[in-house]
């Protein structure tokens, strides 16, 4: 089935650790997200890319880091300089980068925990 | 400015009684609009959408809603709930950026509470 798959679903880190999220996708879309959810709160860009090798600063790209090095992979970094990391990370993607009627499809997310 | 408000944070209804979540949105050009369901520990699934098309929009699992422009309002709607609805829920609004990029604004949740 088509879809978008992250890995870990749960992962901790310790203070001063660098750790990374995967996100891959097997429904050929140009365009991937990044986007961190706190509780009670919407959804918030952390980065986003429109094609391979190329990627924008979203919202709060701060302590945040992305690669794109391949069509359906767009791993995020989380360094140690991001001094509140603990949140759900959610990956997404669309085809192509989401405008007017551009529907966004969505991972079943990641949850970091500092330690 | 391109904004989207949810009315409600939380909403508590009866199984079988109608179910209406409020979302509210301003924004500069001709939107498009969707409804998004997250539950617990899981992303989030596509509802709804409109895209100026028809403004009653039909969703699955027997949601609609209906875009009212002089409103600026795109409630969420449906005649009888069930125990899975509950879930939180997401209003998106979602333009073109002339200057290039996009923006796709996500209100902040509406939690749904089904009573037994």
């Amino acid at each position: 089935d088509g879809g978008i798959t992250q890995s870990p679903k749960y992962l901790f880190r310790k203070e001063g650790q660098n750790v990374t999220l995967s996100c891959e996708q097997n429904l050929n879309h140009d365009a991937m997200y990044w986007y961190r959810q706190d509780p009670g709160q919407g959804l918030r860009l952390i980065y986003y890319s429109q094609i391979v090798n190329d990627f924008q600063k979203g919202d709060i790209a701060e302590g945040y880091s992305v690669s794109r090095e391949k069509k359906e992979s767009f791993p995020l970094t989380v360094t140690s300089a991001q001094k509140n990391p603990t949140a759900f990370y959610l990956c997404a993607s669309s085809e192509p980068l989401a405008g007017t009627g551009n529907t966004i499809y969505f991972g079943e997310g990641s949850w970091l925990t500092v330690v | 400015a391109q904004s989207v408000t949810q009315l409600d944070s939380h909403v508590s209804v009866s199984e079988g009684t109608p179910v209406l979540l409020r979302c509210n949105y301003s924004s500069s050009y001709s939107p498009s609009l969707f409804w998004y369901v997250q539950h617990p520990n899981k992303g989030l699934q596509l509802l709804l959408k409109y895209t100026s098309a028809a403004t009653l929009v039909k969703g699955i699992n027997g949601f609609e809603a209906e875009f009212k422009k002089s409103e600026t309002s795109f409630h969420l709607t449906k005649p009888s709930a069930h125990m899975s609805d509950a879930a939180e829920y997401f209003c998106v609004v979602s333009e073109n950026g002339y200057t290039g990029g996009f923006k796709t604004i996500f209100g902040a949740g509406t939690r749904l509470f089904v009573k037994a």
